[in-house]
């Protein structure tokens, strides 16, 4: 029974180069969340996507960060035009088909840790 | 808004001692309280939850913490610490209809020989 499935553990890319961060959910998981954890920090909530839909993005950041959750295959991270401070891990956590994050236990991967140099 | 603050950043106890690590919530309404355990390049994993039932909450590896309204306060114990505790630690908080997880920045717990 995996679980949920983040690639690439980790990333380098050069400044103003693209980064795809992948995350698979849980079997039988419909709701994928993205988290942002800075050094010396908590992890931030970036979007909340369903499939085909995203639900809340209020932590992303407005430009170069976009998210999909495509119907078929893996839901995507993707940062443009990278910068140094995009360095840092980056976790996926799927949930069950009912909505509500307090009946539904997050389950995370194991994170993408970019490397912008 | 919601908020955790987790005090201290890192604690250090002796094998065998007492592991207490502190988080103290800000909620408007009832909140939903979590500990996560961060091992090193690994995911978080649940050690326990509170969703408003039993205030005294008991979770993996034998720690529980205990929901006081009174002091806002989710503490984490464990009796007895154990080697492998030796891993990051970290409160959150949501409420019934959010969707998003508040995390505290975390407490990196060190176990002593």
């Amino acid at each position: 029974n995996a679980g949920v499935m983040q690639n690439p553990r980790h990333l380098v890319r050069r400044r103003g180069q693209e980064a795809r961060l992948r995350c698979s959910p849980m079997k039988g998981h419909s709701h994928v969340y993205w988290y942002r954890q800075l050094p010396e920090e908590g992890l931030k909530f970036m979007v909340y996507l369903q499939k085909e839909n995203i639900i809340d993005e209020s932590g992303m950041p407005k430009e170069r960060f976009s998210a999909e959750f495509p119907k078929e295959g893996p839901s995507i991270l993707r940062i443009q035009q990278v910068v140094r401070g995009d360095s840092a891990a980056y976790f996926c956590a799927s949930s069950p088909p009912q909505r509500r994050a307090a009946k539904n236990i997050q389950y995370f991967g194991a994170g993408t840790r970019l490397s912008v140099l | 808004a919601q908020s955790v603050t987790q005090l201290g950043s890192h604690v250090s106890v002796s094998e065998g001692a007492l592991v207490l690590l502190r988080c103290n919530y800000s909620s408007s309404v009832p909140p939903y309280l979590f500990w996560y355990v961060q091992y090193p390049n690994q995911g978080l994993q649940l050690l326990l939850k509170y969703t408003s039932a039993a205030t005294l909450v008991k979770g993996i590896n034998g720690f529980e913490a205990e929901f006081k309204k009174s002091e806002t306060s989710f503490h984490l114990t464990k009796p007895s610490a154990h080697m492998s505790d030796a891993a990051e630690y970290f409160c959150a908080v949501t409420s019934w209809g959010d969707d998003k997880i508040i995390f505290g920045k975390g407490t990196r717990l060190h176990i002593l020989p």
